[in-house]
């Protein structure tokens, strides 16, 4: 049962537009939400997070965005750059004393941004 | 330097041999997590330890084993008895109570 999703495993998008990545999750109990950048045969880097609390965070070009209602969150890049073609994770974690930190992650979408 | 160190960064193994891969950080991070990775899947955790000494099974652990004897080290066996053992193998560590996690560069094992 896959809790966390990505639904579209590939976007292309032109330079300098905006890049929209979608993730839904079906387990209620999570109440901390995490974007991760990967790149071939690398480690993914930790990009921006979310608490359930917020509905929005924002760090430079990026931005999460939160739907509880609709357990739905998204990540807006804006202005999309080439740099930033790379495979995108989110992931989702319950309480950290109940759960030990244990992310889950979706599937993945490649990003490919285009010049 | 801080950071996470996994080696090596490809291995070969024959079937029927398990094979430790290596995981070291020097975060001072308290928790420590292996993945693997396989082609169009998200990331899937095998083992996790919150603190020296004490580790629990992920969603994938049949196959595998660890061990936590210090903070800064969490190695990871893959036994004879993982039926699908080649993938990408990534290690992470976060700090007690904090949900960010931060990886390695992986190790990619081939089981041939």
């Amino acid at each position: 049962d896959q809790q966390v999703k990505q639904n579209s495993p590939s976007l292309s998008v032109q330079e300098g537009r905006i890049s929209i990545l979608n993730c839904d999750y079906t387990n209620s109990m999570f109440d901390y939400f995490l974007w991760y950048k990967k790149y071939p045969a690398e480690g993914p880097t930790f990009l921006i997070s979310i608490s359930s609390i917020k509905d929005k965070n924002e760090d430079g070009r990026f931005t999460v965005f939160l739907n509880k209602s609709a357990k739905h969150l998204s990540l807006h890049i804006v202005p999309s750059q080439p740099g930033d073609s790379a495979v995108y994770f989110c992931a989702a974690s319950a309480r950290w004393d109940n759960q030990g930190g244990k992310l889950i992650f979706g599937q993945g979408t490649e990003l490919s941004v285009k010049p | 330097d801080g950071g996470i160190t996994q080696s090596p960064k490809y291995l070969f193994r024959k079937e029927g041999q398990n094979v430790t891969l290596s995981c070291e950080q020097n975060l001072n991070h308290d928790a420590m997590y292996w993945y693997r990775q396989d082609p169009g899947q998200g990331l899937r955790l095998i083992y996790y330890s919150q603190i020296v000494n004490d580790f629990q099974k992920g969603d994938i652990a049949e196959g595998y084993s660890v061990s936590r004897e210090k903070k800064e080290s969490f190695p990871l066996t893959v036994t004879s008895a993982q039926k699908n053992p080649t993938a990408f193998y990534l290690c992470a560590s976060g700090q007690g109570g904090s949900y960010e996690q931060y990886f390695g560069p992986g190790t990619r094992l081939t089981v041939t």
